[in-house]
């Protein structure tokens, strides 16, 4: 059965650290590996990796994929109050789309 | 604002009842999704879309009904739903739903319960 596993399922930090949340999966035919933030509702798109050792970056935010670990990471470096979501990790397969559980993260001032 | 609007935003209704979850997106894409999200669960995809096309149910019961007029709008109708379907729905969109996975663009939700 296909399955998209994140780590840790929460974590809370304290502004200014640097997170690292983790997506594995095991899934037949992967196509591409999708990050996004949710905030109160509507989760809001963050990166595609489709590409293994590729990382995108966009601000404090960066992930990377390894196809051959399965995985995937996202960093959040100098973390502020305002990144406290859930981070969820989506697979996409030929004719599906498989999220993670998420993470909860919480940064305090 | 991502350029998907859902309506209503909050729903109750009995398990008689039969109303039905809107979908407006204008960002001028080719596919549509329905996704449900219950409590301490993952997102679960229900319904895919593209170019009008119902090319994916993921095993839905048939009390949820899909309807896509065009490109631009999506129903879910609902009827004699069970009380463990209350849950968030959301709509999304993107460019296309082909294997390369385009980023989806979600609306804002129905909050939707069950009694």
């Amino acid at each position: 059965e296909d399955k998209v596993v994140q780590s840790p399922l929460s974590l809370v930090v304290h502004e200014g650290d640097t997170v690292t949340l983790n997506c594995s999966y095991e899934v037949t035919n992967f196509r591409s590996l999708l990050w996004y933030k949710q905030e109160k509702k509507a989760p809001t798109f963050l990166f595609m990796l489709t590409s293994s050792g590729i990382e995108k970056k966009s601000g404090r935010l960066s992930s990377i994929l390894d196809k051959k670990e399965l995985s995937s990471i996202l960093n959040i470096t100098a973390t502020q109050t305002g990144d406290s979501a859930i981070y969820l990790c989506a697979v996409k397969l030929d004719n599906d789309m498989r999220f993670g559980a998420g993470t909860r993260l919480t940064v305090k001032p | 604002e991502t350029g998907v609007t859902q309506t209503p935003r909050h729903l109750v209704m009995g398990m008689t009842n039969k109303k039905s979850l809107k979908c407006e997106q204008h960002l001028g894409h080719n596919a549509m999704y329905w996704y449900k999200q219950s409590a301490k669960k993952p997102l679960e995809l229900m319904f895919v879309y593209n170019f009008k096309e119902q090319t994916e149910n993921n095993s839905v019961p048939s009390r949820f009904s899909p309807e896509c007029p065009n490109s631009s709008h999506l129903f879910l109708h609902l009827h004699t739903l069970q009380p463990e379907d209350s849950a968030l729905y959301l709509c999304a969109s993107s460019q296309g739903s082909g294997y390369l996975g385009y980023e989806q663009y979600f609306g804002p939700g129905t909050r939707l319960t069950v009694t």
